[in-house]
């Protein structure tokens, strides 16, 4: 069965800095994904990345997919405070397995 | 635009009560699902369902629950008797034709078992 693995778990990190999270699969999968939790709220999807190379931009936050190394990354660019929040790799042809996530705790 | 709606937002039950969980997934998609996420964990997969019967489902989805699709509208997840360990945010989600369709998250509802 799938395993997403994250790391860091934890990212604490000025503001104005680049940071990346990384993510790691066992199998592979049709589709991976990149979701956004904040605290108590539901789960925002924030890209679906669905071959190899491919590469999403969405403001300050850029998603990638290497499907023969099983990574992808969440590249954060000039990080502002907003963006506080948790950040969720999964993956999944129809049930999706989610990594453990990454809390992002930006700092003013 | 559309959207997964859930109720209630919250419940409060005691241990060993039966709770029924209610998702409207958006109206034209086939394939419906819930995760749970325990507090500060991660999320987890329960089940997926399509043209009215289980299609998958996980370990921790045991004979304690059960799901339905009791009209066209409304799909429930049941626990029959709950444990303090059932305390989790409990999340639908449906997608469209295909099982590799996107899927959409409703916003949860928050159970709490005393």
């Amino acid at each position: 069965e799938l395993k997403v693995e994250q790391n860091p778990l934890f990212l604490s990190m000025q503001e104005g800095k680049n940071y990346t999270i990384y993510c790691n699969y066992s199998t592979t999968s049709d589709r991976l994904y990149w979701y956004r939790q904040d605290p108590g709220k539901s789960l925002e999807s924030l890209f679906v990345l669905l071959s190899n190379g491919a590469v999403k931009q969405e403001g300050r936050l850029m998603a990638s997919l290497d499907t023969k190394a099983r990574l992808s990354t969440l590249h954060i660019t000039a990080a502002v405070h907003d963006l506080s929040a948790t950040y969720f790799c999964a993956g999944g042809d129809d049930k999706i397995i989610f990594g453990k996530g990454t809390r992002l705790h930006i700092l003013p | 635009e559309p959207e997964v709606t859930q109720t209630p937002s919250h419940q409060v039950t005691q241990m060993g009560q039966e709770v029924i969980l209610r998702c409207v997934p958006i109206s034209n998609h086939l394939y419906f699902y819930w995760y749970r996420q325990i507090l500060g964990q991660k999320v987890e997969f329960l089940v997926s369902f399509y043209n009215n019967e289980i299609s998958e489902k996980s370990e921790i989805f045991d004979d304690q629950f059960s799901v339905e699709r009791p009209d066209g509208s409304n799909f429930t997840l049941k626990i029959r008797s709950t444990k303090l360990e059932d305390s989790a945010m409990y999340f639908c989600a449906s997608s469209e034709a295909s099982r590799l369709n996107e899927q959409y998250f409703g916003p949860g509802t928050r159970l709490t078992v005393t």
